[in-house]
């Protein structure tokens, strides 16, 4: 059974810093999808980063970034020059052979003006 | 712009009651889901659905049942709304093969008294 193992379960960050949400995850596939998720206060959530597994060069997707790990099984998001909208929760997510998306607990992140 | 939309996004019930949620997608999805979502948990895949129809069990099916009779309606039914309920419960809906990730509703919070 795959897990997703969010560590954090709430970070900081000075607004124009730059700050990196951790998440490792266990499989035995050897071709998926990962992904960011990010759910405001207004509850949407909202696709900030996708990474397929095959591919090795980290997605990017402009202040957002992943350090994708396959052997460690590591993913995690880096997000550059903080804005206060960036302030939420974010989760992490395996896309499973049965094409469902199973998703960490999640992180909590505050941007501190 | 709204692609995945929750009828309700506060709904308070009484013990017993039997519950609707209802979801609707306007992308011609073929993929629905319903999760719930609880602090420290993340998110719980309860049902999903892949085709008019059809339904399967997800992670935490008990207590619950869906319905999809048409392709861009997926329902979520409570036979006897309890306590252990109470929660936020997101639909999600998704392309065939998931890789791109799942568009979401923003979410029915739901309260049993």
């Amino acid at each position: 059974a795959q897990t997703v193992t969010q560590s954090q379960p709430e970070m900081s960050v000075q607004e124009a810093e730059t700050v990196t949400l951790s998440c490792t995850y266990d499989t035995s596939e050897s071709d998926y999808y990962l992904f960011w998720y990010k759910q405001p206060p207004s509850r949407q959530m909202i696709l900030v980063i996708r990474q397929e597994a095959y591919k090795q060069q980290n997605a990017t997707e402009n202040r957002f970034s992943v350090n994708f790990q396959k052997a460690a099984k590591s993913f995690s998001l880096k997000i550059s020059d903080s804005q206060l909208g960036d302030a939420a929760m974010y989760f992490c997510a395996y896309l499973t052979g049965a094409n469902n998306l199973f998703f960490g607990t999640g992180t909590r992140l505050t941007v501190i003006p | 712009d709204v692609k995945v939309t929750q009828s309700s996004r506060y709904l308070v019930k009484r013990t017993g009651e039997k519950v609707f949620l209802e979801c609707v997608q306007d992308m011609d999805h073929e993929n629905m889901f319903w999760y719930r979502q609880d602090p420290g948990l993340g998110l719980r895949l309860i049902y999903f659905s892949y085709d008019v129809k059809m339904k399967e069990k997800g992670d935490i099916p008990e207590g619950y049942s869906v319905s999809r009779e048409k392709k861009e309606r997926f329902s979520l039914i409570l036979e006897s709304a309890s306590t252990n309920q109470t929660s936020m419960y997101l639909c999600a809906s998704s392309l065939g093969t998931s890789y791109y990730g799942y568009t979401f509703g923003s979410g029915t919070r739901l309260t049993v008294v």
